[in-house]
């Protein structure tokens, strides 16, 4: 079972809003995931870090969203300003190695609802 | 390009009969696979995963899934369905070549039935 912790599990805001969320990776985990879950079941990669450094992020991310991995602190991800289409369950993975044939383990999400 | 699709949104299946949850993938070489379940509030839960070797790949909780090379598949299978099976099912894939992040399918919601 995954040890992945997700703060807060749920999350409401206005437009225009911050939205903070936290991850706090399985114990020994250097690679950490997010990801994006809409309504409609689709899934978008956000960023990726190892340790305190990013490994990939998309477009999208570098706008709106920013994200961070502080050493000894958990992770975490903000969208500084909160539109209607940002609501979604976002997912916290982490993995040992960040190797494809890694099992990245999942967290329970912090559903954001964007009113 | 990566891609998976997964073609039936929901599958209705009497408790005790057999399932499939078809995957289809899209990648120039041969992927990282896996199937995930998700029940309602939590989390993705790895029930399987596939690089190479057996295409027959056994998984937690009695399910199996096929990786077929020529059909670009990773099937889903199990022998006899729980009412506890019911939750949403997604394929996945990491291209070999193409970082290490997870392309998901939109996912199949299974409903088991008495």
């Amino acid at each position: 079972n995954s040890k992945v912790i997700q703060t807060p599990r749920y999350l409401v805001k206005g437009q225009g809003q911050k939205a903070k969320m936290r991850c706090i990776p399985e114990k020994g985990h250097p690679v950490v995931f997010w990801y994006q879950q809409n309504k409609n079941n689709e899934f978008k990669f956000l960023i990726n870090f190892q340790n305190q450094e990013v490994l990939q992020q998309i477009d999208m991310t570098e706008k709106r969203f920013s994200a961070e991995c502080p050493s000894n602190s958990p992770c975490s991800l903000e969208i500084q300003s909160s539109e209607a289409g940002d609501s979604a369950l976002y997912l916290c993975a982490s993995s040992l190695e960040g190797l494809g044939q890694d099992t990245q383990y999942f967290g329970p999400g912090t559903r954001l609802l964007v009113l | 390009a990566q891609s998976v699709t997964q073609p039936d949104a929901r599958v209705t299946v009497s408790e005790g009969a057999s399932l499939q949850l078809r995957c289809k993938y899209s990648y120039s070489a041969t992927p990282y696979l896996f199937w995930y379940v998700q029940y309602p509030r939590q989390g993705l839960q790895l029930l399987l995963k596939y690089y190479s070797g057996d295409p027959v790949v056994q998984g937690v909780n009695s399910f199996e899934a096929e990786f077929s090379k020529s059909n670009s598949s990773f099937h889903l299978q199990k022998a006899s369905v729980h009412w506890s099976d019911s939750a949403v099912y997604f394929c996945a894939l990491i291209g070999a070549n193409s970082g290490t992040y997870q392309r998901f399918g939109t996912g199949t919601k299974l409903q088991v039935v008495p």
